[in-house]
């Protein structure tokens, strides 16, 4: 049972947008900044979001972050095939002074 | 280019232990907090420690409290995971990570390690 609460999967077709929710309590989400890390088959996790809506180098502004209060959104638009992989919200805390993820959500791009 | 490579994963019978190595290279190791995750087959992500920059603190989850150490080494570039009275649950894949503003920005291509009698 994860901390952070994620849909299990969510589908779009090819250039469609969607977005994944990362719920989470006053003590994790709400008190500290939210990470996503997308993780396609068979391959390391890579950081895809960070301070909650912010992006790496080498992101693709097609995926955006928001926070706000308990909950975190991860939206991803123009969707592509390439795509299709494992997302996972995570942050830190405050009252288990531990990381924290959601259980992951696939993403299926039909 | 950063570079994270996790070594010392292996089979492993319950109650052994395992220590497992992460080299780091590309950036300047003494300035950032790292940390090691793992992921069960077939499972999700579960931070397991983080440890400072001069490793003075560190932090676990609560399943690995009491078995698990994470030290590191400065002068060796080198974070690692002592993991003692392994138990079946404990089988996954070990990656070794660079924490920077608040996120993991850097993971290793991961260490394997099963724990089976």
């Amino acid at each position: 049972q994860s901390v952070l609460t994620q849909p299990p999967s969510v589908s779009a077709a090819p250039g469609q947008k969607v977005t994944i929710s990362c719920s989470g309590s006053s003590s994790n989400i709400g008190s500290n900044y939210v990470s996503w890390y997308q993780q396609l088959p068979g391959t390391a996790p890579k950081l895809l979001m960070y301070e909650n809506n912010k992006r790496p180098s080498g992101i693709p502004d097609r995926f955006s972050g928001s926070k706000s209060g308990t909950s975190a959104t991860l939206g991803i638009t123009g969707l592509q095939t390439g795509d299709e992989a494992d997302y996972y919200c995570g942050t830190w805390d405050g009252s288990l002074s531990a990381g924290v993820f959601g259980g992951g959500t696939k993403l299926t791009v039909l | 280019e950063v570079q994270l490579v996790e070594s010392g994963g292996g089979l492993v019978q319950p109650g052994g232990s395992l220590r497992l190595s992460c080299a780091a290279s590309g950036f300047t190791f003494s300035r950032y907090w790292m940390s090691w995750y793992r992921q069960a087959p077939g499972k999700g992500l579960e931070w397991v420690a983080n440890i400072k920059e001069d490793g003075s603190d560190k932090y676990y989850v609560d399943s690995v409290k009491g078995r698990f150490t994470i030290s590191r080494d400065n002068a060796e570039n080198s974070v690692y995971l002592q993991m003692n009275s392994l138990r079946v649950g404990d089988t996954a894949v070990y990656y070794c990570t660079r924490d920077n503003n608040y996120a993991s920005d850097s993971w290793g291509q991961g260490t394997l390690v099963t724990v089976s009698s």
